[in-house]
């Protein structure tokens, strides 16, 4: 079924180490974003990406780094993980956002 | 920097009952999207409203957008348990027409 698929679904790290998350779109939309969702605090936009080869910082990028080398694609890497970045990441894509965004189903990210 | 409330933040109610629930903002806005995201889910678009005063149904699902464009609602007649989720939206306005804010959401549970 066509939409958004990210890898992977769980992790638990341990403070200090890095990991990437991948998010993979088969939709040929332009834009990607990574928001993360904390209780209480509602779905954050971390980084976006209007088109390929593009990246832009949103309302929470410290401690993350993006890169979208191919269209369909879009990785969010921690460097080091600190607990405070234990949250539900989410990435979503558009054609543009009249249509609206098609979400992942989500990774689930522990840092101890 | 606009503020956006969602109300109310809980709502748990029988199966059966009508329910509301509200989106305010402080600015005006282009359009406006729900989205319903269910436990361990990413949000998956309900509707996007364009026109002041608009009003879209959607089965059992009615959702209004103001007069003003500052402010949103949607009714839900006779909830079932599968209504339950968290109720998100997101307005659109300014230059910024591939980024989305999401309001921190109204938690509906519905009990049989």
């Amino acid at each position: 079924n066509a939409g958004v698929t990210q890898t992977p679904k769980f992790r638990v790290l341990k403070t200090g180490q890095s990991m990437t998350l991948l998010c993979a779109q088969d939709m040929n939309h332009e834009y990607m974003y990574w928001y993360r969702q904390d209780p209480g605090m509602g779905l954050r936009l971390i980084h976006y990406s209007v088109g390929e080869g593009t990246t832009a910082k949103g309302e929470v990028p410290d401690g993350y780094n993006v890169s979208r080398l191919k269209k369909q694609n879009f990785l969010l890497g921690l460097e080091s993980a600190a607990p405070s970045q234990t949250s539900v990441y989410f990435c979503a894509s558009s054609a543009t956002t009249v249509y609206g965004y098609t979400f992942g189903s989500g990774t689930r990210l522990t840092v101890v | 920097t606009q503020l956006l409330e969602q109300s109310p933040q809980f709502l748990s109610i029988q199966e059966g009952e009508n329910l509301t629930v509200y989106c305010n903002s402080s600015s005006v806005f282009s359009s406006l999207q729900w989205y319903r995201q269910e436990p361990g889910e990413g949000p998956v678009l309900l509707v996007t409203v364009v026109t002041g005063g608009e009003v879209k149904k959607l089965k059992r699902l009615t959702f209004q957008f103001g007069d003003a464009r500052k402010d949103s609602s949607l009714h839900i007649t006779a909830a079932q348990p599968g209504d339950t989720g968290l109720y998100l939206c997101a307005p659109q306005g300014g230059g910024s027409n591939y980024k989305l804010t999401f309001g921190k959401g109204t938690l509906l549970t519905v009990n049989p």
